[in-house]
């Protein structure tokens, strides 16, 4: 069936870093890709996705490249603020599984000032 | 916008009791879900519904069960509340289709039951 791991937080950044979360996924068909945001007190929010393989997502400064032959979803930002503070979930959406979604754990990314 | 509310932020239940939880969207989606979600484990799939009076299990519906008498509003009723569904439920809606990995989430209702 289908599954997604993302890297285990938490993660502490100071303001400006680079941020990476890996996502890894296993799927039976050809899935479109997600990352979802939650902010403290929020529910989840979509911030970008791609739906087949070599597409890049982006959105706020956030980036991630569907790649099929090492099926990853990595997201990268190059400088981050502290409302960039949330939680982060890799997700995928697969016909096999009739398009509902499977997320990762969740990322904890805390960046202070 | 699309909005997708749910009718309280925090609610505190005693054991045994029976818990609603109700969600609105105003999207007209045709897709509606319910999740729990717990730290370490993400957010898992309870119940959905793809039409009206329509309901499907998800991954975890042991003690839940579901209601959908009009397309905008889908409910969570936990029958018989217990100490291990005490939980942050998210409620979220979408198209049909290929569009249903695109859904739109209410602020979710932390559930503590005592």
């Amino acid at each position: 069936g289908d599954s997604v791991t993302q890297m285990e937080g938490p993660v502490t950044l100071s303001e400006e870093a680079f941020l990476t979360i890996n996502c890894t996924y296993t799927a039976t068909g050809y899935p479109s890709l997600f990352w979802y945001v939650q902010y403290p007190g929020e529910g989840l929010q979509l911030l970008l996705k791609a739906t087949k393989a070599d597409d890049k997502g982006s959105n706020k400064g956030f980036e991630a490249t569907y790649r099929k032959e090492t099926t990853s979803f990595h997201l990268e930002k190059g400088s981050v603020q502290v409302s960039d503070s949330a939680v982060y979930f890799c997700a995928l959406s697969d016909l096999a599984n009739d398009y509902k979604l499977s997320f990762g754990a969740g990322t904890t990314v805390t960046v202070r000032a | 916008d699309v909005k997708v509310t749910q009718s309280s932020r925090y609610l505190v239940k005693r054991t045994g009791e029976k818990v609603f939880l109700e969600c609105v969207q105003d999207m007209d989606h045709e897709n509606m879900f319910w999740y729990r979600q717990d730290p370490g484990l993400g957010l898992r799939l309870i119940y959905f519904s793809y039409d009206v009076k329509m309901k499907e299990k998800g991954d975890i519906p042991e003690g839940y069960s579901v209601s959908r008498e009009k397309k905008e509003r889908f409910s969570l009723i936990l029958e018989s509340a217990s100490t291990n569904q005490t939980s942050m439920y998210l409620c979220a809606s979408s198209f049909l289709g290929r569009e249903r990995g695109e859904q739109f989430f209410g602020p979710g209702t932390r559930l503590t039951v005592l």
